[in-house]
């Protein structure tokens, strides 16, 4: 099975300043990745796809990168309802398509 | 406007069985795959099964095979986890979501809590 290492486990950034996440594979998955953000009580919603292609209403200041094993969800200006958990997914490898443990983005 | 809404979810014995159900509308099921995907504090998200759109193929984590049954009927927009031998570790929020890899629609999520 491929793990998803996501770090830091928890990021801490002020409002309006830039956030970045990051996503190592055990082994290539290419550019099959998926970032989802999720807020208490509330299912995961998808951000990015492709490891880059953002989903439909996904602001611009959303952006991903990286391929292979290290990828990248940079938030360029952090707005007060981007705090949040976020989840990075590999659908290369299958079963199972692995989730990373998370990235709590909170406000400092 | 797409809805996926889980329902079954509750508390079971060790050993117990339990059917989840996802009905959909908004959406063209008959044309995706469906997956399950639970969650837990202590694991976080775990995809455990997914079919695809007529059925013929279905998969399992090693986690839950042998023990899960996916499932769906189209004419009623419908998917299934048919859930037995639970045990412990299988208490989580189980979600159903759109899509075989990644997943744009999610429900709300059903709480399965074993214990004795």
């Amino acid at each position: 099975d491929i793990v998803m290492t996501q770090s830091p486990a928890t990021l801490s950034v002020s409002p309006g300043e830039r956030a970045t996440l990051s996503c190592r594979a055990s082994q290539s998955v290419s550019s099959n990745l998926a970032w989802y953000q999720q807020k208490p009580g509330q299912a995961p919603r998808l951000l990015i796809y492709g490891a880059s292609t953002r989903a439909t209403g996904i602001p611009p200041r959303f952006s991903g990168s990286g391929s292979g094993t290290e990828f990248t969800l940079t938030i360029s200006s952090l707005q007060s309802e981007d705090f949040a958990l976020y989840y990075c997914q590999q659908y290369n490898s299958w079963p199972p398509y692995s989730f990373g443990q998370g990235t709590k983005l909170e406000i400092k | 406007q797409v809805y996926l809404v889980e329902s079954g979810g509750g508390l079971v014995q060790p050993g117990g069985s339990l059917r989840l159900s996802c009905a959909a509308s908004g959406i063209s099921f008959s044309d995706y795959y469906m997956t399950w995907i639970r969650q837990t504090p202590e694991k976080g998200l775990e995809w455990i099964a997914y079919i695809s759109a007529t059925g013929n193929t279905v998969d399992y984590a090693d986690s839950v095979k042998g023990r899960f049954t996916i499932s769906r009927d189209n004419a009623k927009k419908s998917l299934y986890l048919q859930m037995n031998n639970l045990r412990g570790e299988d208490t989580a929020v189980y979600y159903c979501a759109r899509g075989g890899e990644y997943h744009i629609y999610w429900g709300q999520g059903t709480l399965v809590t074993v214990s004795s």
